[in-house]
């Protein structure tokens, strides 16, 4: 079983649809939570980092952690084009933080 | 301002060549980190450099030797490489504090191995 665990996808939603974006995972020493956001040939981009239970929200996106559950979430609102990509789950523990676990990635496109 | 550059953008080399991968921040970040990604797979670890001390290695093959002339710049020398070490070379870099590690990746280079 793989430490974290991401649904690859592919998710296809229209323009303005909620997108909802999910990992798992088994290790419960993990405590910092990142969603980085890929596009095709280019480097991933850091969008939110957490370290605590709860919701962080910045602009259109919303990163929800539950660590009781050990899920972790991304949501998107009115998702637009530009918003399509590959997006990665990340964490850490707090011994270790420079090594992150990578989720599989989601691949994610908004049709017009 | 949190930019992260890499050098080439696309490097194409014979097995038997010797070329380097070129990374620089100034973002003041003390931990510089090289990763290998292969297509729709999620990047790999390779090295990491703590306070310009190689702190971490993720038992890669010596063809890959990393270099960190200062806290900014981070080289990877690549020598006889093997056509599936073709892959998109991610360099990052964080502060390096305890609880501060979160990664800011560069563009990548892409290499192809012939």
């Amino acid at each position: 079983q793989k430490e974290v665990e991401q649904d690859p996808g592919p998710l296809s939603v229209p323009e303005g649809a909620i997108v909802s974006l999910n990992c798992t995972y088994s290790n419960s020493a993990f405590q910092y939570f990142m969603w980085y956001r890929q596009y095709s040939r280019k480097g991933p981009e850091l969008l939110m980092y957490t370290y605590s239970s709860g919701n962080k929200e910045d602009g259109r996106f919303t990163a929800q952690v539950d660590k009781s559950s050990k899920y972790i979430s991304l949501f998107i609102r009115d998702s637009q084009p530009s918003d399509s990509a590959t997006y990665l789950c990340a964490m850490s523990r707090p011994q270790g933080a420079q090594k992150l676990v990578f989720g599989q990635g989601t691949r994610l496109t908004i049709n017009p | 301002d949190t930019e992260v550059t890499q050098t080439p953008k696309h490097l194409v080399m014979g097995m038997t060549n010797k070329k380097s991968l070129k990374c620089e921040q100034h973002m003041g970040h003390r931990a510089m980190y090289w990763y290998k990604q292969k297509a729709k797979k999620p990047p790999e670890l390779m090295f990491v450099y703590s306070y310009e001390k190689l702190s971490i290695n993720e038992s890669v093959p010596s063809r890959f030797s990393p270099e960190c002339p200062n806290s900014s710049l981070l080289n990877l020398h690549l020598h006889a490489l093997q056509p599936e070490d073709s892959a998109l070379y991610l360099c990052a870099s964080s502060q390096g504090k305890t609880g501060q590690e979160t990664q800011y990746f560069g563009p990548g280079t892409r290499l192809l191995v012939l």
